[in-house]
């Protein structure tokens, strides 16, 4: 498909686990975005990357998160020792250079037990 | 300090009529805003958007509008149909960090036949 894909779609782990996310954007975006949902809470951005740029990380919450882009396409997003109050939806977006428009990919839910 | 709010959870309309869902920011750098549009277990996806120098913009069915002054933003939908029942996001981003997108926590609409 030619959407922002992301995997996997539902994720079920125990408290003090490693998880890892994925998303594949769309083919040519150079910027990539992760955020993430919190029940009844807006987005809340994560990081972004712009092509060969340092990422920006000002919004992952710990240094339990981590985030890197491979070959400026796919990227993964790793929360270490994962908490209660990780559960969410985690969205990946991705956008044209020069382009506020983003799109979004289904989001992972994570649920950490 | 939530910059941009959306003081209504949730809205209901009945079909044919028109839907409002409003929408305020804190933060008078904001210079571009968005509304997204999510249905259950997808992403949120793209509508309609509007710069600061404008104060309306419409496409189709959907008008946004922006008072500047009072540092608040309506989108109209008319007239409303049955697959418009969603979560709306209203976002804003800045001169000062244009690729971050700040959003608001959403309104659920329901369109009632």
């Amino acid at each position: 498909g030619a959407g922002v894909s992301q995997s996997p779609s539902n994720k079920v782990t125990e408290k003090g686990k490693d998880v890892e996310l994925r998303c594949d954007p769309i083919s040519g975006h150079t910027a990539l975005y992760w955020y993430r949902q919190s029940l009844g809470q807006g987005l809340e951005f994560l990081i972004y990357f712009q092509g060969n740029s340092a990422p920006d990380k000002s919004g992952l919450p710990s240094d339990r998160f981590s985030a890197e882009r491979t070959g400026g396409s796919v990227s993964t997003l790793t929360i270490q020792r994962t908490q209660q109050e990780d559960s969410a939806v985690y969205l990946c977006a991705s956008s044209s250079f020069s382009d506020n428009e983003q799109f979004f990919g289904p989001g992972t839910r994570l649920t950490v037990l | 300090d939530q910059q941009v709010k959306q003081n209504s959870p949730s809205l209901s309309v009945q079909e044919g009529r028109i839907s409002i869902l409003n929408c305020d920011y804190t933060n008078s750098m904001f210079d571009y805003f968005l509304w997204y549009k999510k249905y259950p277990a997808e992403g949120p996806t793209f509508l309609i958007s509007i710069s600061s120098i404008k104060d309306k913009n419409e496409d189709g069915r959907f008008t946004v509008f922006l008072n500047k002054s009072a540092k608040h933003l309506s989108l109209h939908i008319v007239p409303s149909q049955p697959g418009d029942s969603a979560v709306y996001f209203c976002a804003a981003s800045g001169l000062d960090s244009n690729y971050q997108l700040i959003w608001g926590a959403g309104t659920k609409l329901i369109i009632k036949p």
